[in-house]
């Protein structure tokens, strides 16, 4: 049972417009929300997060909205630029409890940012 | 700031040879640390974590194991490797439970 979904495998963007990454989940304990950005053959790094007290949290060009009623996040990156091709991963986790931090990922999105 | 240490970067190994992965973490004391692995075309599946020495708890049923021999050292293991177990492995550490800190991975194939 896929928890969390990012139903869109690709994205394809022109520099300077707006990429928006949408996610799912079904989940409705998950409180805490993560987009990690990763670059081939490497490990994923933390882009931003969100809590589910908040629907918007921003950081720089990258902006996550959440919107709990639906169990949908999306990641906005204004302006888009070549060096953000990249997959992103969405990803959830119960904040506190017995979770430890253990996270729960999507399939990913393939950005690509074209000059 | 929390570093973490995964090796090999890549690694190809003949069917039924066992397997040994290690991640070290820098920069931080008692962390959880986690196993994840990315079979192709597929996400982040957690495997293992664990929130302390001798502490492993297995998130899936297969074909690997997991140790934690030291604070900040995580091994992850196999006595006979199959061809499923090709992926790519990532060691996670976080002393917060609202993030994780990512290795490069390694990225495994058996043939």
């Amino acid at each position: 049972d896929q928890q969390v979904k990012q139903n869109s495998p690709s994205l394809s963007v022109q520099e300077g417009r707006i990429s928006i990454l949408n996610c799912d989940y079904t989940n409705s304990m998950f409180d805490y929300f993560l987009w990690y950005k990763k670059y081939p053959a490497e490990g994923p790094t933390f882009l931003i997060s969100i809590s589910s007290i908040k629907d918007k949290n921003e950081d720089g060009r990258f902006t996550v909205f959440l919107n709990k009623s639906a169990k949908h996040l999306s990641l906005h990156i204004v302006p888009s630029q070549p060096g953000d091709s990249a997959v992103y991963f969405c990803a959830a986790t119960i904040a506190g409890g017995t979770s430890y931090g253990k996270l729960t990922f999507g399939q990913g999105t393939i950005l690509t940012v074209h000059p | 700031s929390q570093t973490i240490h995964q090796w090999p970067a890549t690694l190809v190994q003949p069917v039924g040879s066992p397997l040994s992965l290690e991640c070290t973490v820098e920069g931080t004391s008692n962390p959880n640390l986690y196993w994840y692995r990315q079979a192709a075309g597929r996400g982040l599946q957690l495997l293992f974590y664990s929130v302390g020495i001798g502490q492993i708890s297995s998130e899936v049923p297969q074909n690997l194991s997991a140790s934690r021999p030291q604070d900040r050292q995580f091994i992850l293991s196999s006595k006979k490797l199959l061809l499923s177990d090709s992926g790519f492995y990532l060691c996670a550490g976080g002393r917060r439970y609202t993030e994780a800190f990512f290795g490069q991975g390694t990225r495994l194939t058996v043939v």
